[in-house]
Formats: structure tokens, C-alpha cells, sequence
């Protein structure tokens, strides 16, 4: 079954650019997402279609996929960017979340 | 704005059927753009998904679930359902329901309903 790998943690200053990867064989062929899920909140999709934003995602937010990685980048990083991170593609017909990656604004 | 609601038992006991609906509002089960999608997330743990259905009442599974599952929509009521037969505890989780759109991103959620396998 297709997997998806995340560094469980990642850690940056208020202000500075944070990267999360996701990364899946050749999932740069296919279509990647990315949520947000605060504690005690449902996830949020940040990220559509590798690079798109919903409406009322601040522009920080970013995305690209390529080869075996995707990648959400926030820049100028708030503390209220505090969160989980989950990245999501689908394979065949099923869909496969990454584990998932503790965003510390530190 | 589309909204989802999920509903159901809090408490199963184990070896029993795990049964929710999400109510849909703001948007129709019957829209040929979209599947109607569950989730769910075990304590401390991430996301899992379920399956979903579409309005034709086509579903997909995942394989891992799939012996114990069932997708249903009823649009009459605006509403799509969730059957889990046979639970254990380590079906123990938030289950969420959420609108899956063309591209597969999940855009719109329900706030969670907590469910618990225990005797």
C-alpha cells in the first residue's frame, strides 16, 4: 500500500520560514494536500492541488511537489501557526494521509 | 457556507456496530462535484480514512476496514452514514465527516464526534 512519511517535529522562530516534507514514491505525479489541525479543532486544508489556496489561507502558506516530496511552506511564521500538519494524496482509488508533523513555533 | 454535523452514540460496547450520520447544510449530498467522506483519528494518534460515497451511492473503502464497513447516503435528508460492525477498542476514536472534492482535497469538515469502545 502507498505510504506517506513526515518528520514527526519541526521547530522555528516567530518570523522565520518553516518547511514540512511529505514524501510517497513519485508523489510529485500526483496530486498533494495539506491540512492544519490545532488542538482540539478539526484539520483544515491549507493546501490544495500541490500549490493552491482556499479562500481565507493567508498567503504564507505555500506548497510544491516534485519527485518523491511535497512541501508546505509557512513563511514569516506567527505563533498561531502552532499545529499539526498532515499531508494527503490518494493511490489508485484510496486515499493516504501522512503521519503527520508538530509544527513548534519556538 | 457548507457545514457538516456528525451525530451518534458517544459509547459502544465492543463487538457491536459503531452507527453515525453527518448532516449536511449549505450544500447537497446529491452534487455530482463531490464525496461525502469519513475520517476518523485515534487518541493522540493521526488521521485515518475511512471511505466515502458519492451521490450515486458509489462507495470506496479502505481495504484495512472494509469487511466491517458500511457507507450509506440518504438524500431525502441530506445526510450520508457511517456503519462499523464488530468494534473493538482500538476503534476508539474522533470520527469526522468531511466533503472530499474533484482534486481529492478534503475541504470542508465536521467538528467530531468522540466515540468510545467500552464495556
Amino acid at each position: 500500500s502507498y505510504e506517506l512519511t513526515q518528520p514527526p517535529s519541526v521547530s522555528v522562530s516567530p518570523g522565520q520560514t518553516a518547511s514540512i516534507t511529505c514524501s510517497g514514491d513519485k508523489l510529485g505525479e500526483k496530486y498533494a494536500c495539506w491540512y492544519q489541525q490545532r488542538p482540539g479543532q478539526s484539520p483544515l486544508l491549507v493546501i490544495y492541488q500541490d500549490g493552491k489556496r482556499p479562500s481565507g489561507i493567508p498567503e504564507r502558506f505555500s506548497g510544491s511537489n516534485s519527485g518523491n516530496t511535497a512541501t508546505l511552506t509557512i513563511s514569516e511564521t506567527q505563533a498561531m501557526d502552532e499545529a499539526d500538519y498532515y499531508c494527503q494524496t490518494w493511490d489508485s482509488t484510496t486515499v493516504v494521509f501522512g503521519g503527520g508533523t508538530k509544527l513548534t513555533v519556538l | 457556507q457548507v457545514q457538516l454535523q456528525e451525530s451518534g452514540p458517544g459509547l459502544v460496547t465492543p463487538s457491536e456496530t459503531l452507527s453515525l450520520t453527518c448532516t449536511v447544510s449549505g450544500g447537497s449530498v446529491s452534487s455530482d462535484s463531490h464525496y461525502w467522506s469519513w475520517i476518523r483519528q485515534p487518541p493522540g494518534k493521526g488521521l485515518e480514512w475511512i471511505g466515502y460515497i458519492g451521490y450515486t451511492g458509489s462507495t470506496n473503502y479502505n481495504p484495512s476496514l472494509k469487511s466491517r464497513l458500511t457507507i450509506s447516503v440518504d438524500t431525502s435528508k441530506n445526510q450520508f452514514s457511517l456503519r462499523l460492525s464488530s468494534v473493538t477498542a482500538a476503534d476508539t476514536a474522533i470520527y469526522y465527516c468531511a466533503r472530499r472534492g474533484l482534486v481529492w482535497e478534503f475541504d470542508y469538515w465536521g467538528q467530531g464526534a468522540v466515540v468510545t469502545v467500552s464495556s
